[in-house]
């Protein structure tokens, strides 16, 4: 079983819709969850990091579920911009485990 | 400027060639890292550095070696290119103080012909 894990998609939503990923995690031991955004052949950028209580900017919801060893993305009111691949990434431990990375899920917002 | 720097964006190199590729960052982190991207596969680790004097193979490190000249310079030499290392080569860095997440290069495509 790989070691963090994205549904790849793709997702094709109209917009305005509201979209949601799940990416599940193997290692119960993990503490760090992040999404990341990549744009076709550009670099990842921090999209937001996930914290146990669940946190929220503008039109993106991300949450944790350790139960079931999972984090979540959620887009409300998706906008054409929002196309894009994202990027889920896990740490075991803060500040001492390097990052991995899940292979991503690719969205289309439909005009 | 970017805070993460890599040179060059693109190169198309033959095979059997050496040849490097350079990262350089502003943003004063301790921690570099090399991934290699491929459709399908996701950012996969090559080499990663938790400072100036620490250097660590990742998950597929054959056919790769790093130097960390200094703790803002970090690159990956590919010692006798093939043609499966044709890929967008990312270099990020991280403080290790801060769980911040890492911040990426904007790449490197190297075709190997």
């Amino acid at each position: 079983r790989k070691e963090v894990e994205q549904d790849p998609g793709p997702f094709n939503v109209p917009e305005g819709a509201t979209v949601a990923f799940n990416c599940t995690y193997s290692n119960s031991a993990s503490q760090s969850f992040f999404w990341y955004r990549q744009d076709c052949r550009k670099e990842p950028k921090l999209l937001m990091s996930v914290y146990s209580s669940g946190n929220e900017d503008g039109r993106f919801t991300a949450q944790l579920n350790r139960a079931s060893q999972y984090i979540s993305l959620l887009i409300r009111d998706s906008k054409l911009s929002d196309s894009a691949t994202y990027l889920c990434a896990v740490k075991r431990s803060f500040g001492n485990e390097k990052l991995t990375f899940g292979t991503g899920t690719r969205l289309t917002i439909i005009p | 400027d970017a805070d993460v720097t890599q040179t060059p964006r693109n190169r198309i190199t033959k095979t059997g060639k050496r040849i490097m590729l350079e990262c350089s960052q502003t943003k004063g982190h301790d921690r570099m890292y090399w991934y290699r991207q491929d459709p399908g596969l996701g950012l996969r680790l090559i080499y990663y550095s938790f400072d100036v004097k620490d250097i660590n193979k990742g998950e597929i490190s054959d056919g790769y070696s790093v130097s960390r000249q200094a703790q803002a310079k970090f690159s990956l030499s590919l010692e006798s290119a093939i043609p499966n290392q044709t890929a967008l080569y990312f270099c990020a860095t991280s403080d290790s103080g801060r769980d911040y997440g890492y911040t990426f290069g904007s790449g490197t495509r190297l075709t190997v012909v």
